[in-house]
């Protein structure tokens, strides 16, 4: 059964690029939350998505936007790239009604 | 506020010892406070979880200890061994309808079993 996958694994971007991040979400979840994780600190919830609608959101500015498509999997999109922008970007999936929070093992965003 | 404090940032033990992490928040609204352990270049697993109506749960090496009147939680990790060094985070959640879990992670503590 695998859990959540992301891709790419490792990105470098130039500042003022755009960005696609990628998250196939575990067999059986409908729900994919994302989450910045800068480096030496805790994750940051970004966004939630369920029904291919955005449900709750961070204090992250409108450069970050996503997608949620028909079979669950989700995108993360970040326009204007800041040098801040750096860091690991993990995404979770989780059953709206039944829980079960899993983490994939994120893409390593580098923005120079 | 939303805020989760941790400490320490890091830790280091011995090879058998007790390894203490301590939380608080401030958000009354929180109703599940999970711990999460993170090696590197990997995504954070979920340890152990704990709700505010229980004061303690423990799983094998791991409790947790929960108090509600102080907005204080803490992991406890008896006997140590060096495979448990890795980055722990406690977090506190809420949960709205129609929306699943998001959660409010503390900074870390970078734990370091000696052998």
């Amino acid at each position: 059964d695998a859990g959540v996958t992301q891709s790419p694994t490792h990105l470098i971007k130039t500042r003022g690029q755009q960005v696609t991040l990628r998250c196939s979400p575990k067999s059986g979840h409908d729900t994919v939350s994302w989450y910045q994780q800068a480096l030496g600190q805790g994750p940051q919830f970004i966004f939630q998505y369920y029904e291919e609608e955005e449900r709750q959101r961070g204090n992250f500015p409108d450069r970050f936007s996503g997608h949620q498509f028909p079979n669950y999997s989700s995108e993360l999109n970040v326009n204007a790239l800041l040098l801040g922008d750096s860091a690991l970007y993990l995404c979770a999936s989780s059953s709206l009604f039944q829980g079960g929070y899993t983490f994939g093992s994120g893409t390593r965003l580098t923005v120079v | 506020q939303q805020q989760v404090k941790q400490s320490p940032q890091s830790l280091i033990v011995q090879k058998g010892g007790i390894s203490i992490i301590n939380c608080a928040y401030e958000n009354t609204a929180f109703d599940y406070f999970p711990w999460y352990q993170q090696f590197p270049g990997k995504g954070p697993a979920l340890l152990i979880a704990i709700r505010p109506d229980v004061s303690e749960k423990k799983e094998g090496r791991f409790t947790i200890s929960f108090n509600k009147s102080a907005k204080q939680f803490s992991l406890h990790i008896m006997d140590s061994q060096p495979g448990d060094s890795a980055t722990y985070f406690c977090a506190a959640s809420t949960k709205r309808s129609g929306s699943a879990r998001q959660l409010t992670f503390g900074s870390g503590t970078q734990l370091t079993v000696l052998p």
